[in-house]
């Protein structure tokens, strides 16, 4: 069974602080999708990473995947109180097809 | 470009009964995934239609079912309704291709009392 960790699971910061949320699996994965959701609404597709070693930056996120692709992080610059929300980061399996594998989830909070 | 449509927004039911919950993928799209989401377990995959044959299955009881139409809109449907089937159901489209990038409707809250 492929199991995706995330960390922290719960984050309070004031706005204009930096933080990482880090998604770890010993598996690989073809692809690692990272989603915001909120409360009672549908998860919001933020990026996709398909390669190892892959950075991509979406104005003050930016995302990476790891070199063995078992892994992966978001760093959100100067946080806004936009940012809060659910974060998840998704695994697409080995082969193809559309089983994701979802982390645990990070609850962000961002506090003027 | 319309998104993914998931009809109702809202449910309540009464244990032993059945629901049936409706997806309409973006336009395009051949892939549709559903998932439960609760507290505890959080996002768990059900299963995937692709061209109206099942695709993928996860670890749910043979009392979760579902089928896709050959315009690609699928539903699910469950049966004899149990207390822990509350919860976030959540449909997922995807074009099919090399990679899976979903994206998801706003799902159906789906309350057994």
């Amino acid at each position: 069974t492929q199991l995706l960790e995330q960390s922290p699971q719960f984050l309070s910061i004031q706005e204009g602080e930096n933080l990482t949320v880090y998604c770890n699996s010993s598996s690989v994965f073809s692809s690692l999708q990272w989603y915001r959701q909120e409360p009672g609404e549908g998860p919001v597709l933020l990026v996709t990473v398909v390669t190892g070693g892959e950075v991509k930056k979406l104005k003050r996120l930016t995302f990476q995947f790891g070199d063995a692709r078992k892994d992966s992080s978001l760093h959100i610059t100067a946080a806004q109180t936009g940012d809060t929300g659910l974060y998840l980061c998704a695994g697409g399996p080995r082969g193809g097809g559309n089983k994701l594998t979802f982390g645990t989830g990070t609850q962000l909070k961002v506090e003027l | 470009k319309a998104g993914v449509t998931q009809t109702p927004r809202y449910l309540i039911k009464t244990r032993g009964q059945q629901v049936t919950l409706s997806c309409s993928p973006i336009s395009g799209h051949r892939s549709v995934s559903w998932y439960q989401q609760t507290p505890g377990q959080g996002l768990q995959f059900l299963f995937e239609y692709f061209s109206e044959t099942q695709r993928n299955k996860g670890n749910f009881p043979g009392r979760f079912s579902g089928r896709q139409f050959s315009n690609s809109r699928s539903e699910m449907n469950v049966s004899t309704l149990e207390l822990g089937d509350s919860a976030l159901y959540l449909c997922a489209s995807s074009f099919a291709g090399g990679f899976t990038e979903a994206f998801f409707g706003q799902g159906t809250r789906l309350t057994v009392v």
